[in-house]
């Protein structure tokens, strides 16, 4: 089983619409998790901390449930800049960031 | 505000050829890792170094070798070079392992023909 797995989409919204996904992992003894976003050929960028009592960001909502193993990422009123790649990353000890093979999100005029 | 620097962005190399990615960061990082990216794949680890002087195998570490040259440098050698080995290499760095925020250098495209 991978450490990480996420829906790969593509999610295909409107803009101003809400769009959420999941992100699951495997070792119940992970302590950190973030959200990435890449964007097409380029290098991952943090996109937020994913905190144990959920956490807010603008548009961005991340909420983790450590009892059924997976985090998820809402965003609300979808801009066209929101088209991406979302990744779910994972440290399931001190050093090692495991990521997930990311979400495609699409957001259309 | 150079961040992680990766050279060279893109390379070609003929089956069984070696080369070496260099990868440097100036933000006194501890902890470095070489990814490799493939399609349907997400980013996945070769090797990391939690801290200068160590170094460890991630998921995908056969055909490769690293160096964790100093603080600032950490670089990932093919040593014979294989069609399979064709992807995006990221190097990364964060200040603490994985409970810090990692910096991604912009990728090396490594094509093996």
């Amino acid at each position: 089983r991978k450490e990480v797995e996420q829906d790969p989409g593509p999610f295909n919204v409107p803009e101003g619409a809400t769009v959420a996904f999941n992100c699951t992992y495997s070792n119940s003894a992970s302590q950190s998790f973030f959200w990435y976003r890449q964007d097409c050929r380029k290098e991952p960028k943090l996109l937020m901390s994913v905190y144990s009592s959920g956490n807010e960001d603008g548009r961005f909502t991340a909420q983790l449930n450590r009892a059924s193993q997976y985090i998820s990422l809402l965003i609300r009123d979808s801009k066209l800049s929101d088209s991406a790649t979302y990744l779910c990353v994972v440290t399931p000890n001190d050093y090692k960031l495991s990521f997930g093979a990311g979400t495609t999100v699409t957001v259309r005029a | 505000n150079a961040g992680v620097t990766q050279t060279p962005k893109f390379q070609v190399l003929k089956t069984g050829q070696s080369m070496t990615l260099q990868c440097a960061q100036d933000m006194n990082h501890n902890s470095m890792y070489w990814y490799r990216q493939d399609p349907g794949m997400g980013l996945r680890l070769i090797y990391y170094s939690a801290s200068e002087g160590t170094t460890d195998k991630g998921e995908v570490p056969n055909g490769y070798n690293v160096s964790r040259l100093n603080k600032r440098e950490f670089s990932l050698r093919l040593e014979s070079a294989a069609p399979s080995q064709t992807s995006v290499y990221f190097c990364a760095s964060s200040a603490f392992g994985g409970s810090t925020e990692a910096f991604f250098g912009q990728g090396t495209r490594l094509t093996v023909v």
